[in-house]
């Protein structure tokens, strides 16, 4: 267990409003990251996170913005929910050892249905 | 540009043998490292093993090996003896960037393990 919390696990949220999912950490993990799971695309990344208060786009961000003003806490917000925007999101970290590679822990995932 | 490719959408291996799952990556950074991953059908993501950039030798934990060719930038999965618990989804990774910041996954390959 990597002390990753996903939450909310599941979500049905309507088109148009706004949505936000917590990944929460006791691990003091500097590296954080969003992925988004779609079938056929794997893991996209969204947004990432390299210290508080300083992140950077992934391949996939448009639509979604990101804030990480704790160590623990990286916060993923879709501003405007749309129908595409449904997947199942990961949440991940990432120890920096320096020059020494360090696998990514996954959260357990959330699953997220706008209609 | 997708920069790990998986051309394998789905595998079947009979039990007991050997399957080799591609993955091809492309990168400019010269440190990078390579990972994979196991998602069974409940969803988390496993990590498999790991193989360095500078790492000559190639990676092996216990069924798991990484045949790394770094000149063809391919580093493909072998797992040996197949058991009907290995059908799941395999995502292969890339780590790269200045601070080593960047988490990338192909798309998957699905592996069916027949009895």
């Amino acid at each position: 267990d990597a002390g990753i919390t996903q939450s909310p696990r599941h979500k049905v949220t309507e088109t148009g409003t706004p949505v936000t999912l917590r990944c929460h950490q006791t691990e003091n993990h500097r590296y954080m990251y969003w992925y988004r799971q779609d079938p056929g695309h794997g893991l996209r990344l969204i947004h990432y996170s390299y210290g508080v208060k300083d992140t950077d786009k992934g391949e996939v961000s448009d639509g979604y913005s990101v804030s990480r003003s704790k160590t623990e806490d990286f916060l993923l917000t879709l501003e405007s929910a749309t129908s595409s925007q449904t997947s199942v999101y990961f949440c991940a970290i990432r120890l920096d050892r320096g020059l020494v590679d360090t696998e990514a822990f996954f959260g357990q995932g959330t699953r997220l249905t706008v209609v | 540009a997708q920069k790990i490719t998986q051309t394998q959408p789905g595998m079947f291996v009979q039990e007991k043998e050997a399957v080799t799952l591609d993955c091809t990556y492309d990168t400019s950074d010269q440190s990078y490292g390579l990972f994979w991953y196991k998602q069974p059908s409940s969803g988390e993501m496993i990590f498999l093993i790991y193989q360095g950039s500078y790492d000559e030798q190639n990676a092996t934990e216990g069924r798991y090996s990484l045949n790394f060719q770094k000149a063809r930038k391919s580093a493909n999965l072998v797992i040996s003896a197949s058991q009907l618990g290995d059908s799941a989804m395999y995502f292969c990774a890339m780590r790269e960037g200045n601070y080593g910041q960047n988490f990338v996954f192909g798309p998957g390959t699905r592996l069916s393990v027949l009895p």
